[in-house]
């Protein structure tokens, strides 16, 4: 089946600095991935979706400033956490669709755990 | 307005069991649905989907699960629960206009008594 994989699995930083995670899609092409958040013992809030070669789409209430993604090609996906506080301590899991999956089906990444210290 | 619901935050079933995880959706198109199952500090993993044709859809790990589009609902069952099974579980909504972006539910925690 397909993969996607992110990077890293785990990240601890200082509060203030910027952590930047990536989402690959290693064995299809993605034109649309997606970010989740999910917070402890909580589901997944979509974040927004991203969109290759233009700009990401927002859920209503989440910064764009704050959670810059940037979508370059068609396998891989980044979003960096910039000036990093405790609150935005989470783990953040991504998925991507398969361009050429008639079923549409969107694939997800093992996610990433962000801690803000 | 869409929301998938999950009734039962947490449940606890012996093993060799039999399980069912409820899940109501509301949404106003032709919806896609899924369950994910996520184990502790992992991604998730589909067992199964539902996008049309035959209302009982079987899954990885011996898994299934019902479309009941008169109760809106995308109830998960397994005849016999293993203790590997115990994790987390999701389902999730989606429209097919709308690729892979879903809808999740708040989640199931399943706990698995030897």
């Amino acid at each position: 089946g397909a993969v996607v994989s992110q990077h890293p699995s785990w990240v601890i930083c200082k509060s203030g600095t910027s952590v930047k995670i990536e989402c690959r899609s290693l064995d299809f092409q993605a034109t649309t991935m997606f970010w989740y958040r999910q917070f402890p013992k909580q589901s997944l809030m979509l974040m927004a979706t991203s969109n290759e070669g233009s700009k990401a789409t927002y859920e209503q209430g989440v910064e764009k400033d704050k959670f810059l993604i940037n979508h370059a090609s068609l396998t891989l996906s980044t979003l960096t956490v910039t000036s990093a506080h405790p609150e935005d301590s989470s783990f953040y899991i991504c998925s991507a669709r398969d361009t050429k999956d008639r079923a549409r089906r969107a694939f997800f990444g093992q996610g990433t755990r962000l801690t803000v210290v | 307005a869409q929301s998938v619901t999950q009734p039962d935050i947490h449940i606890t079933v012996s093993e060799g069991a039999s399980l069912e995880l409820r899940c109501n959706y509301s949404y106003g198109a032709t919806p896609y649905l899924f369950w994910y199952v996520q184990s502790p500090g992992q991604g998730l993993q589909l067992l199964l989907k539902y996008f049309s044709g035959d209302t009982l859809v079987q899954g990885i790990k011996g898994f299934e699960a019902e479309f009941k589009r008169s109760q809106s609902s995308f109830n998960l069952r397994k005849p016999s629960v293993h203790w590997s099974d115990a994790a987390e579980y999701f389902c999730a909504v989606g429209a097919y206009n709308q690729g892979g972006k879903l809808i999740f539910g708040q989640g199931t925690e399943l706990s698995v008594k030897p």
